[in-house]
């Protein structure tokens, strides 16, 4: 079965403690990306990464770091969460470029505290 | 600027009761607009895609369309497994997608 597989699913932190969010796709898609969503402002793109060792900044990236060492993983790194970094995060695949008719996968709900 | 909104934010319907979600777009060198649907608690789940204007896509009850500055997604006589949020997004540039607020769609049985 196609899928983007998050982990964890729940994440309660402390500021300032540094954390990854996983992120595994089993479609050899060479597009992922990582989205954070949010009430009123939609799903907007933190990272992207066109390929293996391929990535950029989406709209917003502050804060956030990403790497593309394996083609079917694409972990988001939060070096020193805040609490303005608290939301719903969601990784995407998809196998054209720019991420259109994308996999998405089910979400990490992330809260700093 | 490149921007995607959506109406209206929140709709309910009555179960056969048809009707139509917004999404009006201003990019330059649109690439393609896509309609995505979410449940609670769950990923958003690829739709549709459109391209030009006068495209329309069907699946089941949904009806995707396209002009020059806008998509509907019609929904004919919905049921309650049809609510759900319904995102819009276009791709301008070569490389990212942005993404509408939504419309939150609840069918009342």
């Amino acid at each position: 079965e196609a899928q983007v597989t998050q982990n964890p699913r729940y994440l309660i932190t402390v500021t300032g403690k540094k954390l990854t969010v996983t992120c595994s796709q089993n479609m050899n898609h060479e597009y992922m990306s990582w989205y954070r969503q949010d009430p009123g402002l939609g799903l907007r793109q933190i990272y992207y990464s066109m390929n293996v060792e391929v990535t950029d900044k989406g709209d917003v990236p502050e804060g956030y770091k990403v790497s593309r060492k394996e083609k079917r993983n694409f972990p988001l790194i939060l070096e020193s969460p805040s609490p303005n970094q608290t939301s719903l995060y969601f990784c995407a695949s998809s196998i054209r470029q720019g991420g259109a008719e994308a996999f998405f996968g089910q979400g990490t709900r992330l809260t700093v505290v | 600027e490149d921007q995607v909104t959506q109406s209206p934010e929140a709709l309910r319907l009555q179960e056969g009761e048809s009707s139509s979600l917004n999404c009006s777009y201003t990019v330059s060198g649109l690439r393609g607009l896509f309609w995505y649907r979410q449940d609670p608690g769950k990923g958003p789940e690829f739709l549709f895609t459109l391209y030009s204007a006068g495209e329309e896509k069907e699946k089941e009850r949904l009806k995707a369309t396209l002009t020059k500055k806008e998509s509907f997604l019609h929904i004919t006589a919905p049921k309650p497994e049809d609510s759900a949020t319904y995102l819009c997004a276009v791709q301008a540039g070569a490389n990212n997608l942005f993404f509408g607020t939504g419309t939150r769609l609840t069918v009342i049985p």
